[in-house]
This record gives C-alpha cells, sequence and structure tokens, in this order.
C-alpha cells in the first residue's frame, strides 16, 4: 500500500529536549516536505528536499533541521524544542515537477511544555 | 516569495446549495494551483488540481476556475452534501519550484 508514515503520532515533551520525527514514504518519491499547520494559520511549509542529500529551507525553517540520506526517509529535527513548536506536524511526498500531487502523513501532534 | 490569500476563512451553506472559495496568489511565475480537502483529524488530501494553461476544470461536482490575468483561483462546489463538511486549502507554486505555498484554509459547514 502507497504511502507516507510518520512517527510518532503524538508526542508531549520538555523544553530543550531534543526529538526527531520521522517520515519514511513507499513511493519512490523525489519530493519531500515538512508543514507545521496551526489554527489560522494554516500548512507553513518548514523544509523540503528535492533529492537525496538536497534541502531547502520553507517559509518557517527557524529551529528545524532536517536530512535526506536516503531517499524514502526525511526526518524533522528540533534541537532544542520551545513551546511556540507545539503544532501539528505533517510530512508529505510527491514526484515533483509536473506531477507536485502531495501526499501526506497522518500527522504528529507535538506539545512542548 | 509567493503569498497565497484564501476566503473566507469559514462558509456555512445549506445542503444543496453551492459553495465558492476564493483564493489569489501573488506569484506571476506560479503555474500549479491544488486544492486540498481536510476532514476533521484527517490528513489533507488532494481533490483537483489546476495548471495555468486551463481556465477552467471540473470533477462532477467540484470545479476550479483560474483567471492568470487578476492572480485568483476559486473552488465551486455545488450540490453540496454533509460529506463535504471539511476545511479547504488552497495552493500554488510554480513548475520546477517545489516550494508550495498554502492558503490559510476554509472551513466550510454543510447544513442539513
Amino acid at each position: 500500500e502507497a504511502q507516507v508514515t510518520q512517527n510518532p503520532r503524538y508526542l508531549i515533551t520538555v523544553t530543550g529536549k531534543k526529538l526527531t520525527v520521522t517520515c519514511s514514504q513507499n513511493m519512490n518519491h523525489e519530493y519531500m516536505s515538512w508543514y507545521r499547520q496551526d489554527p489560522g494559520l494554516g500548512l507553513r511549509q518548514i523544509y523540503y528536499s528535492m533529492n537525496v542529500e538536497v534541502t531547502d529551507k520553507g517559509d518557517v525553517p527557524e529551529g528545524y533541521k532536517v536530512s535526506r540520506k536516503e531517499k524514502r526517509n526525511f526526518p524533522l529535527i528540533l534541537e532544542s524544542p520551545s513551546p511556540n513548536q507545539t503544532s501539528l506536524y505533517f510530512c508529505a511526498s510527491s514526484y515533483g515537477g509536473s506531477k507536485n500531487i502531495q501526499y501526506f502523513g497522518a500527522g504528529t501532534r507535538l506539545s512542548v511544555l | 516569495g509567493e503569498n497565497v490569500e484564501q476566503h473566507p476563512s469559514t462558509l456555512s451553506v445549506q445542503e444543496g446549495d453551492s459553495a465558492v472559495i476564493k483564493c489569489t496568489y501573488s506569484d506571476s511565475a506560479s503555474n500549479y494551483f491544488p486544492w486540498y480537502k481536510q476532514e476533521l483529524g484527517k490528513r489533507p488530501q488532494l481533490i483537483i488540481d489546476i495548471r495555468s494553461n486551463v481556465g477552467e476544470k471540473k470533477d462532477q461536482r467540484i470545479a476550479v476556475t483560474l483567471n492568470k490575468t487578476a492572480k485568483h483561483f476559486s473552488l465551486h462546489i455545488t450540490e453540496t452534501q454533509p460529506e463535504d463538511s471539511a476545511v479547504y486549502f488552497c495552493a500554488a507554486t510554480s513548475h520546477g519550484n517545489e516550494k508550495l505555498t498554502f492558503g490559510t484554509g476554509t472551513r466550510l459547514t454543510i447544513i442539513p
């Protein structure tokens, strides 16, 4: 089954404790991306990657890191989480180019206390 | 960079009536405009998209129109049904630039 898998689905942590949210896709997509969703602000892109070892900042990259060492995986790293990073996070993937239909993961709800 | 504005933020319509959601974009290089539907507690899913070489696209009860000159595009849902209740997001991007910019969303409620 074609899918984008995020883990964990729910996470409560404390300020400053490093965490990683994993994202994996099995569709051989070139393009992967991370978004955060906040009430009234819609979906804002954090980082995106057009291929292995190629990453670019989205609209709200501050406080986040990503890596793309393998085509299927695109983890999101919060080195020192802060309460303003409490949000719903979505990973997405697509073929890119003219086939830029985004397939979203189920989401990760993060609370930073 | 691209800026996408979406209106209204909330919309309530009687079942069977039509709903229209409008978006404007700022980057004239944008040429791909998808619409996503997000049901409560679920992930966004593509419902329809349009490219800049087309003015209108229809898929059963949903349609999207694009006015490149005015830089706006709209989602039209006819004969609305309770299952159309969701949050709808428009987005814009340019081919070759994979950065997708979303609007802030419209919460559509269908009143039975």
